[in-house]
């Protein structure tokens, strides 16, 4: 079955470090497709926050970073901010289901 | 800058067909690829396809339920899902890719469809 998995939530105190893994198989990001990062604050739309598995849009910190490897992919978040508690998606395409796959997301707690 | 407005009735009642539109300012809505996804309260995303004259593709999941389609004289993109049920309520967004990436770099505020009698 076509899935990305990721950790249902995660935490760390302001200043801190965390990532948040991404791991997938080799119908999606083991095959070498792209891994793509969302940032979701309650009742907004998805935020795109990295795109082609380690690239920052215009206007995102270089505190948030991506990286990937076989068939898993990671987000790091540094410098931890209260503004980043928010839930996190990664994103690939997989050839089993002919279409987007989405994580199912990620819960961060900046306590 | 291309920005996205959904649109729709936020009230189907079961076994009806929901109907959404997408409205595409800013640019052109030829020569792009443009998709719905949507979300459940409480949960996580869900992909429902992308239409492109001649590469359009579906969840599998939904597939036989779902038609999307473009209309260029109005600028709308469109989703009809058919014989709803109490599952398909959800936040319904419209996205497009940036340039150069399939990421999903521009989506729109969303729309919240409620199936119920």
């Amino acid at each position: 079955q076509s899935v990305l998995t990721q950790p249902p939530s995660v935490s760390g105190a302001p200043g801190q470090r965390v990532t948040i893994s991404c791991t997938g198989s080799s119908s999606n990001i083991g095959a070498g497709y792209d891994v793509h990062w969302y940032q979701q604050v309650p009742g907004t739309a998805p935020k795109l926050l990295i795109y082609g598995n380690n690239n920052r849009p215009s206007g995102v910190p270089d505190r948030f970073s991506g990286s990937k490897s076989g068939t898993s992919a990671a987000l790091a978040i540094t410098g931890l901010q209260p503004e980043d508690e928010a839930d996190y998606y990664c994103h690939s395409y997989d050839t089993s289901l002919s279409g987007v796959l989405f994580g199912g997301g990620t819960k961060l707690t900046v306590l | 800058q291309v920005q996205l407005q959904e649109s729709g009735p936020g009230l189907v009642k079961p076994s009806e067909t929901l109907s959404l539109t997408c409205t595409v300012s800013g640019d052109s809505i030829s020569n792009s690829y443009w998709t719905w996804i949507r979300q459940p309260a409480g949960k996580g995303l869900e992909w429902i396809g992308r239409f492109y004259p001649g590469d359009t593709s579906y969840n599998p999941s939904l597939k036989s339920r779902v038609t999307m389609s473009v209309d260029r004289s109005k600028s709308l993109f469109s989703l009809r899902l058919s014989s709803v049920t109490a599952a398909d309520t959800a936040v319904y967004y419209c996205a497009t890719y940036g340039s150069g990436s399939d990421a999903f770099e521009i989506w729109g505020q969303g729309t919240m469809v409620t199936v119920s009698s």
